[in-house]
């Protein structure tokens, strides 16, 4: 069964400091990897995702992530975080597995960023 | 703007009734997912369509159904409701291939259950 590990339930950075957010997933072949954004009271907004190639995916908003197989991650970082940025993070995946999973996406409990001034 | 539409944006209801949510996908999308946002449970996935037929069930509770129209359009009935049901429920939509893990969710319905 698929899974996702979204580590860090709260974080909270200053205005211009760089961001990482964890993921760790679950998946008996290559995964189809995505991270979203949502705002409150908003549904999710699709940052970035990754199905193949090059390891290291760039996103809306200045966020990139990088796929490490052998760690089983799939991280968020930005270098800069804006006030704009604070919001709920949701990492998510998917893949080939067909049948009765074809098409779905597991997700992960979540990161709520806190910008500081 | 995701393109994805969804109505009502709130709803409250009382236990024991029974509700329908709608959706409509992105122009020329032709699966649909539906999702369940709560504190306790996070996302979950319900199910999907894909050009009118069921594709993929989640953990889909029995008093729950869904149905796609030949206009693409999905709603999602829910009877017999508990307190438990109060919950987000998001409709997503994504094109075919690969790209139908691409999936592209709207603003949501906010159900409450009194």
């Amino acid at each position: 069964a698929q899974s996702v590990t979204q580590p860090d339930i709260h974080i909270t950075v200053s205005e211009g400091a760089s961001l990482e957010l964890r993921c760790n997933y679950s998946y008996g072949a290559t995964p189809y990897l995505f991270w979203y954004v949502q705002s409150p009271g908003q549904g999710l907004q699709l940052l970035l995702k990754y199905f193949s190639g090059d390891t290291l995916v760039q996103g809306i908003k200045g966020f990139e992530a990088e796929f490490k197989r052998s760690q089983s991650s799939f991280n968020l970082r930005k270098p800069s975080v804006h006030w704009s940025d604070a919001a709920e993070y949701f990492c998510a995946v998917g893949g080939r597995a067909g049948g009765t999973s074809y098409g779905k996406l597991t997700f992960g409990q979540g990161t709520i960023l806190t910008v500081h001034p | 703007d995701s393109g994805v539409t969804q109505t009502p944006k709130h709803l409250i209801t009382a236990t024991g009734q029974r509700v329908t949510l709608r959706c409509s996908p992105r122009s020329g999308d032709l699966s649909v997912y539906w999702y369940q946002q709560s504190l306790d449970q996070g996302l979950q996935f319900l199910i999907q369509y894909y050009n009118g037929e069921e594709r993929a069930k989640g953990n889909i509770l029995e008093r729950f159904s869904a149905q796609q129209f030949p206009d693409l359009h999905s709603e999602l009935n829910l009877s017999s409701l508990e307190l438990g049901d109060s919950a987000l429920y998001f409709c997503a939509s994504s094109a075919a291939g690969t790209s139908v893990y691409e999936q592209y969710f709207g603003p949501g319905t906010r159900l409450t259950v009194t």
